[in-house]
């Protein structure tokens, strides 16, 4: 069975702290993506990668940035949190179409 | 921008009824996809319907895709209580260059026991 982990299940965090969300597959996937999921909003793209060192904006890339120095790393980096970053995190990989979520990181920044 | 548009944004039946849900999108698609997601968890892929389909089956799941009205339905028959989740479409595009897949907002489904 595909796996995807993320690093935690619940985060708090302060305002203006640097916030590091991580994501691991295991099925050797060449694409990797972040998503924000809002009330009303469904999911939104924040970043994807489709190879090592490599990214590419998504639908909301601002206040955000990614890193990928491993086929299967993906980590997400708030660089200076805001309360309006208070979201659900889903991490997701894939080889083809479908995409293998992890089960989300909620994070709450206070 | 969401490509995607579920419709009812919430719906309840009881155990043993037929659930429909409904998709629609704007622009030109290569597939479409249905997602289910149990409450705070990850995405679970369902089934994909390509763009030359109109219909497909997997178990209790039935796809259907209009591209002339730019539209999808997920049919769920007999229902179970454990089918409560939300569900949600996605669609394939190129875009730039690679291929894009946009959600659209769910649909919340209470089966009720």
């Amino acid at each position: 069975d595909v796996k995807v982990t993320q690093s935690s299940r619940y985060l708090v965090k302060r305002t203006g702290e640097k916030v590091f969300l991580e994501c691991v597959q295991d099925m050797d996937h060449e694409n990797m993506f972040w998503y924000r999921q809002d009330p009303g909003l469904g999911l939104r793209l924040i970043y994807f990668s489709y190879d090592v060192k490599m990214k590419e904006k998504g639908d909301i890339p601002e206040g955000y940035s990614v890193s990928r120095e491993k086929k299967e790393r993906f980590s997400l980096i708030l660089e200076s949190a805001s309360t309006n970053q208070t979201s659900m995190y889903l991490c997701a990989s894939g080889g083809g179409h479908e995409q293998y979520f992890g089960p989300g990181t909620r994070l709450t920044v206070t | 921008s969401q490509q995607g548009e579920e419709d009812p944004q919430a719906l309840s039946i009881q155990e043993g009824e037929n659930a429909t849900m409904n998709c629609s999108y704007k622009t030109s698609i290569n597939n479409l996809q249905w997602y289910r997601q149990n409450s705070g968890r990850g995405l679970v892929h369902l089934i994909l319907i390509r763009s030359n389909e109109r219909e497909k089956h997997s178990g209790r799941l039935r796809v259907t895709l209009d591209t002339s009205k730019k539209s999808s339905s997920l049919l769920i028959t007999a229902s179970r209580a454990a089918d409560t989740a939300s569900y949600f479409c996605a669609t394939d595009q190129y875009s730039g260059g690679y291929q894009k897949v946009t959600f659209g907002i769910g649909t919340k489904l209470q089966v009720i026991p």
